[in-house]
């Protein structure tokens, strides 16, 4: 497909458990974004990437949230030590451009739903 | 900082209805870019509109305008003569220039619901 894919689109784990969250951007996509929707709520921020460069962590909620992209090309965001917290959509979204140049419209995957018991 | 507001979190109307669904925003920058994306029922966010902030032409697609107001830092949404299919969570982001602050910072959301 031409999309953002996300899997799994559903991933329901115990707490304490570690969670691998898969992203797969358009092809040739340069940025890569994740957020983090909790219910009733806008995305917010998590972290970027620039092709296999993470320049931007800032949003990552604690250090057992980890993220990468290793070719510069698909994403994992890793969680550790799930915490009922942690329960939302995880969002993925790719850009063509640069953060920092003429910008381009984010395209965004369907979501992961992580709920944590 | 940079801020969204979205103060209607829910609005309902009945189809064939005008509804304006309201944007403020809140930077220090000059250069910035506005969004609008839609979320319906499945999830997935869709690009409705992107301005820049030196562009304050207000813009037509179809059913859907825009009104870009920078004396009040304002990005509104109407959609004229709604229908059903229009029922979704529509989100205002904005977005800073420059640097590596690619992230859209996104208002909370409007909840719209058209009624038959």
């Amino acid at each position: 497909g031409a999309g953002v894919s996300q899997s799994p689109r559903y991933k329901v784990a115990k707490r304490g458990q570690d969670v691998a969250l898969r992203c797969d951007p358009i092809s040739g996509h340069v940025s890569l974004f994740w957020y983090q929707q909790a219910l009733g709520q806008g995305p917010e921020f998590l972290t970027y990437f620039q092709n296999e460069a993470q320049l931007d962590k800032s949003g990552l909620p604690s250090d057992r949230f980890f993220a990468e992209r290793p070719e510069g090309s698909v994403s994992t965001l890793k969680i550790q030590r799930t915490q009922q917290e942690d329960s939302a959509v995880y969002l993925c979204a790719s850009s063509p451009g640069l953060a920092g140049g003429p910008t381009y419209e984010q395209y965004f995957g369907p979501g992961t739903r992580l709920t944590v018991t | 900082a940079q801020k969204v507001t979205q103060a209607q979190t829910e609005i309902s109307v009945v189809e064939k209805e005008d509804v304006t669904l309201d944007c403020v925003y809140e930077t220090r920058d000059t250069t910035y870019y506005l969004f609008w994306y839609k979320q319906p029922p499945s999830g997935e966010l869709v690009f409705l509109i992107r301005r820049n902030s030196f562009d304050e032409q207000n813009e037509i697609s179809g059913r859907y305008s825009w009104n870009f107001q920078k004396s009040t830092s304002s990005f509104n949404f109407t959609i004229t003569a709604s229908q059903v299919v229009d029922s979704a969570v529509y989100f205002c982001a904005l977005k800073l220039h420059g640097g590596s602050q690619g992230n859209l910072i996104f208002g909370k959301g409007t909840k719209l619901s058209v009624k038959p």
